[in-house]
């Protein structure tokens, strides 16, 4: 089926572990954003893209890179992970032309102990 | 900048019920606005939109209306039911500058009892 995949699922992570998100889509999207799900705050952008080879920072971008070689790949990388990046992480698509309904992946919940 | 204040949670109602969650928001020109739903382990799904002042946008039976004199986008629904508990966040998107991004309410968790 079309749509957001990420992968993976559930991770735990130790402080200090360095680990990377993937997000993959198959619907041609030119925009890709990650965000950050913590309890009363709603999502928070951490890094977005607006096409294949660029990134941009986002609200909340400390502690972690992303890359976007491909136009259907964005990648999320922890480089040593933090307690305080224990969340639930979403990614999300839209194509060039201003499209209101943005897609979403279904979750990678991350734990960091 | 932009901003989405939600009504605060978490709701409990009862089967039947009426809903109001409440959504009010700042931004700059005449931004879109949004009301998306999770599901319990599911990620954000579109729930309805609007994309002008007085516009009302409609879906399986959820409600609400583009209020740009008060800045508000409350969503509605006259009788709820045990499937339509889930997490509620409100959106806005005005489309300035490159990144387009999305800016989200905090969230309200509905649980309707049966």
């Amino acid at each position: 089926n079309a749509g957001v995949t990420q992968t993976p699922k559930f991770r735990v992570l130790k402080t200090g572990q360095s680990m990377t998100l993937l997000c993959a889509q198959d619907m041609n999207h030119e925009y890709m954003y990650w965000y950050r799900q913590d309890p009363g705050m709603g999502l928070r952008l951490i890094h977005y893209s607006v096409g294949e080879g660029t990134t941009a920072k986002g609200e909340v971008p400390d502690g972690y890179n992303v890359s976007r070689l491909k136009k259907q790949n964005f990648l999320l990388g922890l480089e040593s992970a933090a307690p305080s990046q224990t969340s639930v992480y979403f990614c999300a698509s839209i194509p060039q032309v201003p499209s209101y309904g943005y897609t979403f992946g279904s979750g990678t919940r991350l734990t960091v102990v | 900048g932009n901003s989405v204040t939600q009504m605060e949670g978490p709701v409990t109602l009862s089967e039947e019920a009426f809903l109001t969650i409440n959504c009010t928001y700042t931004a700059t020109g005449y931004p879109s606005l949004f009301w998306y739903v999770q599901y319990p382990g599911e990620g954000l799904q579109l729930l309805l939109k609007a994309t002008k002042a007085d516009d009302k946008g409609s879906n399986k039976g959820f409600e609400a209306t583009y209020r740009k004199e008060t800045t508000s986008f409350h969503l509605e629904k006259g009788s709820v039911q045990v499937s339509d508990s889930a997490v509620y966040f409100c959106a806005l998107n005005n489309y300035a500058g490159s990144a387009r991004q999305l800016t989200f309410g905090s969230g309200t968790q509905l649980t309707v009892l049966p």
